[in-house]
């Protein structure tokens, strides 16, 4: 157990549609990162919040977006969504360092599995 | 940019034989290096970390990684291996295109263990 839950753990969308997964992090952490992990994969770094302001940001196009709310849990908003965007979306805590840089463990949450039709 | 290279994308023993997961890493210096381990329908849980205080590093369940400047690798052992240890293995380092606040992940190394 890591402290960190997604939600939902399993979710069918159609092309086009809007998704929102949700992050509630470790407690005192202040940094939320997501990921994208593709079938057979590693994951890949979307994006980073640190102390509710975008703080880095991946290879992802601007149709992924998040927040980061005062309670540090996390939301990823993804919109117009396409069959490449079925993947495993990892949420992960920690406490960031200076500007949010990694220091130490990143705590991550079991993923949300989204499946495009 | 940074990054790591695993060498082997699937592994298999029989229970009780050792374990080696390699792994390369490219950087003009040391980097931090992590170990991560996925199991099946499971999140990422860290293995070991490397951060330049000890170049022979243990982590948990027995796993441990030395840092070989020379050979610029950090693989991963153990000495007898356990089905339980069942899993995708990650090579990871943080990344500095992006100010190290992300980890670079290896294209992951599947261990499967006979019994």
């Amino acid at each position: 157990e890591t402290g960190v839950t997604q939600s939902p753990t399993h979710l069918i969308k159609t092309r086009g549609q809007q998704v929102t997964l949700r992050c509630s992090s470790q407690s005192g952490h202040n940094t939320v990162s997501w990921y994208q992990q593709a079938l057979g994969q590693g994951p890949q770094f979307i994006f980073q919040y640190y102390r509710e302001e975008e703080n880095g940001r991946g290879n992802f196009p601007p149709r992924f977006s998040g927040l980061q709310f005062p309670n540090y849990s996390s939301e990823l908003n993804v919109n117009a969504l396409e069959l490449d965007d079925s993947a495993l979306y990892l949420c992960a805590s920690s406490l960031g360092g200076t500007s949010g840089r990694i220091t130490g463990e990143l705590f991550f949450g079991e993923g949300s599995r989204l499946t495009v039709l | 940019a940074q990054s790591v290279t695993q060498l082997d994308s699937h592994v298999s023993v029989s229970e009780g034989t050792p374990v080696l997961l390699r792994c390369n890493y490219s950087s003009s210096y040391s980097p931090s290096l992590f170990w991560y381990v996925q199991h099946p329908n499971k999140g990422l849980q860290l293995l070991l970390k490397y951060t330049s205080a000890a170049t022979l590093v243990k982590g948990i369940n027995g796993f441990e990684a030395e840092f070989k400047k020379s050979e610029t690798s950090f693989h991963l052992t153990k000495p007898s291996a356990h089905m339980s240890d069942a899993a995708e293995y990650f090579c990871v380092v943080p990344g500095l295109d992006t100010g190290r606040r992300a980890l670079t992940f290896g294209s992951g190394t599947r261990l499967q263990v006979q019994p």
